[in-house]
Order: C-alpha cells, then sequence, then structure tokens
C-alpha cells in the first residue's frame, strides 16, 4: 500500500511569513500525529487528530495549528514564523492512535531565513 | 511529564552485536517502542514490547526491559552496515495519550 506522504518536501520562508504543511496518511488509517524534529529539542509532538477532532496537543505556542479532513488527510499550520521553527516535521499515520503503529511520512524540511 | 533518554552516539563493527539503552521516569508507561531512522526518511517501527513483558525477540533484534530501574535496551545481533541509523525508543502513557521520543542514539557500524 502506499505510504505516508508529505507535501512539500522543502520549504524556505521568511520570518513573520506563514506556512502550510500537508499530510496525506495511509488508506484506512484515521490517525494522524505531526512531530517536530530539531538537532537541539529532538521530536516533539506537536498534536494528534483523530477523525477531524484535535485528540491531543504538544507543548507549542499557539501560532502552530492543525486540522484533519473527512479523507483523514492533515494539513498543520504555522503563523508568523521565527527563525527557532526552522525543523523538519514529520507526520505519522496510524489505525487508532499514537499507541498503534506509526508509519511516518519523510518530512518536509522547513528553513526560515 | 515524561523523560526519555539516550547516549547520543554508538560506533560498533560489523558483525558484532550493538546495544542501545534508554531510560524513561514514568513507571506507568505502558508500551515502549523502539523506532529506526535512516538519512533523509521518516521513522519505522522496528519492535514494541508491552510493560509486563521482560524480554522480546525477533531475529536479529532483541528488547529487554527492566521496570524496576526503568531501563529499556535494544540489542542488534550481527550489526550490517545497513544498520546504521538513528535509532530512538519512546514511551507511551495511557493517561494523556501521551507517546514521548528520546533523543535518538546514532549508530555507526564500521566495516
Amino acid at each position: 500500500k502506499a505510504g505516508v506522504t508529505q507535501t512539500p518536501r522543502y520549504l524556505i520562508k521568511t520570518r513573520g511569513q506563514q506556512v502550510t504543511l500537508s499530510c496525506s496518511p495511509i488508506s484506512g488509517h484515521r490517525s494522524v500525529s505531526w512531530y517536530q524534529q530539531t538537532p537541539g529539542q529532538g521530536l516533539q509532538f506537536l498534536f494528534e487528530y483523530f477523525s477531524e477532532t484535535q485528540r491531543n496537543k504538544g507543548n507549542f505556542p499557539g501560532r502552530f495549528s492543525g486540522r484533519q479532513f473527512s479523507n483523514s488527510r492533515s494539513e498543520m499550520n504555522v503563523s508568523t514564523l521565527e527563525l527557532g521553527d526552522s525543523a523538519l516535521y514529520l507526520c505519522a499515520s496510524s489505525l487508532g492512535g499514537v499507541r498503534d503503529e506509526q508509519y511516518f511520512g519523510p518530512g518536509t524540511r522547513l528553513t526560515v531565513t | 511529564g515524561e523523560d526519555v533518554e539516550q547516549s547520543l552516539f554508538l560506533s560498533v563493527r560489523e558483525g558484532d552485536s550493538s546495544v542501545i539503552n534508554c531510560t524513561y521516569t514514568d513507571s506507568s508507561s505502558t508500551y515502549l517502542y523502539w523506532y529506526k531512522q535512516e538519512p533523509g526518511a521518516g521513522l519505522q517501527l522496528l519492535t514494541y514490547i508491552f510493560s509486563n513483558m521482560d524480554m522480546k525477540q525477533d531475529q536479529r533484534l532483541t528488547v529487554l526491559l527492566n521496570k524496576k530501574d526503568k531501563h529499556l535496551s535494544l540489542r542488534i545481533a550481527d550489526t550490517q552496515t545497513g544498520d546504521s541509523a538513528i535509532y530512538f525508543c519512546a514511551a507511551y502513557k495511557a493517561a494523556g495519550n501521551k507517546l514521548t521520543f528520546g533523543g535518538g542514539t546514532r549508530v555507526l557500524v564500521k566495516p
């Protein structure tokens, strides 16, 4: 079956701009989670969506938001970008949630200048 | 909250065994996982262990769990160059439905 896809793969933005990242989960998976990966902070949980509802949220400011559509595709948005938002953003899908086997996409590499 | 700690780096010779260690702080963690990340890719689940188990073996992988010390290890037998990657352990807690990842251990396999 097709894996998790993320678009775009690479993105360069300027401070103060906003950005939207997209994630298409594996067919049949209803849970989508987002993670931020940086060399300094490692892998940090952003939020999880299940059947269009945000079920859990990590410790990130309100500039980070997300949503999930009825076909389970998910988007995350970062407004008013800061240099520190430069990171690899990973999404993962699973059948039931973060406890289940999560299948990760290759990530979107965001660079903020 | 839960803290999951791992050593940063491990170097091993091809054919030897590798042991990657992980400690966690929350004793109510029920599932513990090992994920592998290769360059330019997302994470891939290698194996997991339920907290009422001490050991789990899956081909070249052996997971050991010491619940008293909150210590988890992953042993890779007959390590190959293709095992060079970053390995993450993660702990799941039902209260809060929370999965916490360690910082990752970079494993370098030398021929």
